[in-house]
């Protein structure tokens, strides 16, 4: 069975800071694994996703994830943290064994002090 | 293209009351799904639908219905609505269902049961 834990319900960073959101992840064959941000009263938006390959995945709005096999976790990075990042951040795997959708984790709400 | 459109925006029920939620792409894709979101629970799947003709159950179907009307139009039924089904309802979509594709979201629907 696949599924993905978020650890932390809440993340506070200064602006201008690193920010970090966790994720660690349990699958039964390769992982396929997604980051989705949520802004207020939106649907959800696509961040970036690993399939195969490097480990450092980029995507949009300068947020990058790195992939660590060892550990199991896909955890979500940016350099320099923006108040407009402030956001609820989806952790997401994909089912293999039918449907093809996703299972998220519970979410962390991002905010970014300025 | 507009993506993935949802209405309405929002809904208030008495229960026992019944509706439609409705769902279009115009991103020619095979694949759409219902999730209802809740606090602290992330994203669970209702109903998906893997292409034009075929539905099938997700994680929590019980009071649900859909119908997959034609390639563009995915909807979601209540028929007898529960305080219980207040929730956020999104609708996605993906080119083909496979593993490596990525899942377009709605706006979403707020409803309450009253």
């Amino acid at each position: 069975a696949q599924s993905v834990a978020q650890p932390e319900d809440q993340v506070n960073v200064a602006e201008g800071n690193p920010l970090t959101v966790k994720c660690t992840y349990s699958v039964s064959g390769n992982p396929y694994l997604f980051w989705y941000v949520q802004y207020p009263n939106r649907g959800l938006q696509f961040l970036l996703k690993y399939i195969t390959g490097d480990n450092l995945v980029k995507g949009s709005y300068g947020f990058e994830a790195e992939f660590n096999k060892s550990q199991t976790s896909f955890h979500l990075k940016k350099p320099s943290a923006l108040v407009s990042d402030s956001a609820l951040y989806f952790c997401a795997v994909r089912d293999q064994t039918g449907a093809n959708n996703l299972f998220f984790g519970t979410g962390t709400r991002l905010t970014v002090i300025p | 293209n507009a993506g993935v459109t949802q209405t309405p925006k929002f809904q208030v029920l008495k229960t026992g009351q019944s509706m439609t939620l409705q769902c279009a792409q115009d991103m020619n894709h095979n694949s759409m799904y219902w999730y209802r979101q809740d606090p602290g629970m992330g994203l669970r799947l209702i109903y998906y639908s893997a292409s034009e003709g075929t539905t099938d159950k997700g994680e929590v179907p019980n009071g649900y219905n859909v119908s997959r009307l034609n390639k563009r139009e995915f909807s979601l039924r209540l028929e007898s609505a529960a305080p219980s089904q207040t929730s956020v309802y999104f609708c996605a979509s993906t080119k083909q269902g496979a593993y490596t594709d990525t899942q377009y979201f709605g706006p979403g629907t707020r409803l309450t049961v009253l």
